[in-house]
């Protein structure tokens, strides 16, 4: 298996873009995370899907973020109006069940705001 | 609520030596917890995990303990390799079980050959 999959791995965007984070889980796996990571905030869970729904978007900063889940197979998450302070390393991962089933982190992207 | 506090946020060991690694969780009904390391510019990768069933699991030259009355486990690397330096963070299931996991500050381990 080709595990989580991020595109794009780097993006570079100027303040005020929209900016389209996607991800592929694990084929098979029903659980799909957003987390961000920056040095200040480390792992932060950002919003959850459970057979693409939403589970839990509390960690969504505010209403600049969305994120959704068409199908089992792909999710997107989107900043709009991006500004600088979402520079940050934004992982997608996936997980096979709920409740205690380890989860597999993608690549990262990589989002810098200017 | 869900909370997760690990500690130290930074050790610093030499070649051989033994690290320990310490997570506080809030939720006393968790029953799984993972320890992932995370390489410079890589992915969060999982290294060992264990359920509330069991006090301690060991994998080559790591280890995790439980203590569940506590509410506290740890991760034991021994012999420690300049290859072990990297960030290490603990993870504990959101309340109520669910899918998530919450996960520690980390812990930035360096290994001085």
């Amino acid at each position: 298996d080709a595990g989580v999959i991020q595109s794009p791995r780097h993006e570079v965007t100027e303040m005020g873009q929209e900016v389209t984070l996607r991800c592929k889980p694990i084929s098979g796996h029903n659980s799909l995370f957003w987390y961000r990571q920056t040095m200040m905030r480390g792992l932060e869970l950002l919003i959850y899907f459970n057979n693409n729904v939403p589970i839990d978007d509390s960690g969504m900063p505010e209403d600049r973020f969305s994120a959704k889940m068409p199908n089992a197979s792909f999710s997107t998450l989107k900043i709009q109006p991006s500004e600088p302070r979402d520079s940050a390393v934004y992982f997608c991962a996936s997980s096979l069940e709920t409740g205690g089933n380890t989860i597999y982190f993608g690549e990262g992207s990589w989002l810098t705001v200017v | 609520g869900e909370n997760v506090e690990q500690h130290p946020s930074t050790l610093s060991v030499q070649e051989g030596d033994s690290a320990v690694i310490k997570c506080t969780y809030s939720d006393s009904a968790s029953n799984y917890f993972p320890w992932y390391k995370q390489e410079l510019g890589k992915r969060p990768q999982l290294i060992i995990d264990i359920r509330s069933n069991v006090g301690e699991k060991k994998d080559q030259r790591i280890a995790v303990t439980l203590n569940k009355t506590a509410k506290h486990f740890s991760l034991h690397i021994t012999e420690t390799q300049p290859e072990d330096s990297a960030v290490y963070f603990c993870a504990a299931p959101g309340s109520s079980n669910t899918g998530k996991l919450i996960f520690g500050q980390g812990t930035t381990l360096q290994v001085k050959p």
